[in-house]
């Protein structure tokens, strides 16, 4: 079955750094994207960006291009959000998801719930 | 690029139908035939209900349906039921690899 794993809970301080993890199992992890999404409390769904495993193309939506970074190391078959310094405004559950080629996201992580405060 | 409108909000009594919107614009839902919905129950993470329009995933009840005309997608949602209240997104590709999600609607079975 395939699985995606993300790290547990964070409580981060304004300005601290942050990386995030998603590890997938269960099928070939370099050959599927694997998107992020961001859900603050109470809210929608959005789509941040994603990354093909594989050779590490990754695409940002311009509402996240230089807020996070999303990296991947495919020999542990696991992919990265990372944050230089949270903000308040980074409170949110973070989920990882595949995509099916270019069309759909078929399996979620558990989702990482992100708390920054003083 | 900006999030496909969903209705806030829409309801409906056991065992009718309900429809929830997608409209886009022609550089996602009307520029491709990959629009998915997914639902999400609280504290859970998302699930696939329908992709490429008005493909069921299997394991899917046949209640949940899809179509799209234009810019504007819509789920129905068919016997309506009580584990069916959730809340429901679209998500559309959107050219270089990147995608949107719908502002989301919150499905109440009366």
């Amino acid at each position: 079955d395939v699985q995606l794993v993300q790290s547990g809970a964070e409580v981060k301080k304004p300005g601290e750094s942050l990386k995030i993890s998603c590890k997938g199992s269960g099928y070939s992890f370099s050959t599927y994207w694997i998107g992020w999404v961001r859900q603050m409390p109470g809210k929608g769904l959005e789509w941040m960006g994603i990354i093909y495993p594989g050779d590490s193309d990754t695409r940002y939506s311009p509402s996240f291009q230089g807020q996070v970074t999303i990296s991947a190391d495919k020999s542990i078959n696991t992919t990265y959000l990372q944050w230089s310094s949270l903000e308040a405004s980074d409170i949110a559950i973070y989920y990882c998801a595949r995509r099916v080629g270019i069309r759909y996201f078929d399996d979620w992580g558990q989702g990482t719930p992100v708390t920054v405060s003083s | 690029q900006s999030a496909l409108t969903q209705p806030a909000s829409v309801s409906g009594s056991p065992g009718q139908s309900i429809t929830v919107s997608c409209t886009g614009t022609s550089s996602d839902v009307g520029g491709y035939n990959y629009v998915s919905w997914y639902q999400q129950h609280p504290g859970k993470a998302p699930k696939l209900m329908i992709y490429d329009v008005s493909n069921r995933p299997s394991g899917v009840s046949n209640r949940f349906s899809a179509s799209k005309s234009g810019n504007t997608a819509s789920l129905t949602i068919s016997g309506l039921q009580a584990e069916d209240e959730a809340d429901y997104y679209c998500s559309s590709y959107s050219s270089r690899s990147t995608h949107v999600f719908g502002t989301g609607t919150k499905v109440t079975v009366l």
